[in-house]
């Protein structure tokens, strides 16, 4: 059984316009959000993240918004631009104990000049 | 060289072999991951290192055996393994063992077993 879930394996945008990807999860203890970007034949990298104290975080062009009580989050890219185009992975995290991220199956995300 | 380093890249592999996956980070990091991503399934963390010490298993079968002889390097020995244990096998590292710390992931190792 999933706790993150990706519904969306795929997405294609045009450059310029925005991209949104989607997140939902199942357990309402998860009280920290992150998202991770993978580049074909390179690992992951971190990417933005939010803390369930707040409803949305920008950096750049990036912005996460959290809606706890529909247990969704989402990743803003404006405007997206081609170099964006990789697999973005959204994990989540309980603030007890150690690191122990789960995460989403991923959303591969396609932007076309 | 920065950041964390895995070889090989490319591993092919029969059921009967011995081989180990390497791991290095050069970020001063306390603590070491090893995930594996199947295809079209969540990265799954296998074996959490912290200072050396293991803190986590996850009921990973008894065909994977890690090691970590000092905080930067982390080896995954392989034995028996099955067409199944085809996968993604990436190494992290963060900070501390600790919730909301960004993990650095190497580049991978892509293990086929044949």
């Amino acid at each position: 059984d999933q706790q993150v879930k990706q519904n969306s394996p795929s997405l294609s945008v045009q450059e310029g316009r925005i991209s949104i990807l989607n997140c939902d999860y199942t357990n309402s203890m998860f009280d920290y959000f992150l998202w991770y970007k993978k580049y074909p034949a390179e690992g992951p990298t971190f990417l933005i993240s939010i803390s369930s104290i707040k409803d949305k975080n920008e950096d750049g062009r990036f912005t996460v918004f959290l809606n706890k009580s529909a247990k969704h989050l989402s990743l803003h890219i404006v405007p997206s631009q081609p170099g964006d185009s990789a697999v973005y992975f959204c994990a989540a995290s309980l603030n007890t104990g150690f690191q122990k991220l789960v995460f989403g199956t991923g959303t591969r995300l396609l932007v076309s000049p | 060289e920065t950041g964390v380093t895995q070889t090989p890249r490319h591993l092919v592999m029969g059921m009967t072999n011995k081989k180990s996956l390497k791991c290095e980070q050069h970020l001063g990091h306390n603590a070491m991951y090893w995930y594996k991503q199947s295809a079209k399934k969540p990265l799954e963390l296998m074996f959490v290192y912290s200072l050396e010490e293991r803190v986590e298993n996850n009921s990973v079968p008894s065909r994977f055996s890690p090691e970590c002889p000092n905080s930067s390097h982390l080896f995954l020995h392989l034995h028996t393994l099955q067409p199944e244990d085809s996968a993604l096998y990436l190494c992290a590292s963060s900070p501390e063992v600790a919730t909301n710390e960004k993990l650095f992931f190497g580049s991978g190792t892509q293990l086929s077993v044949l």
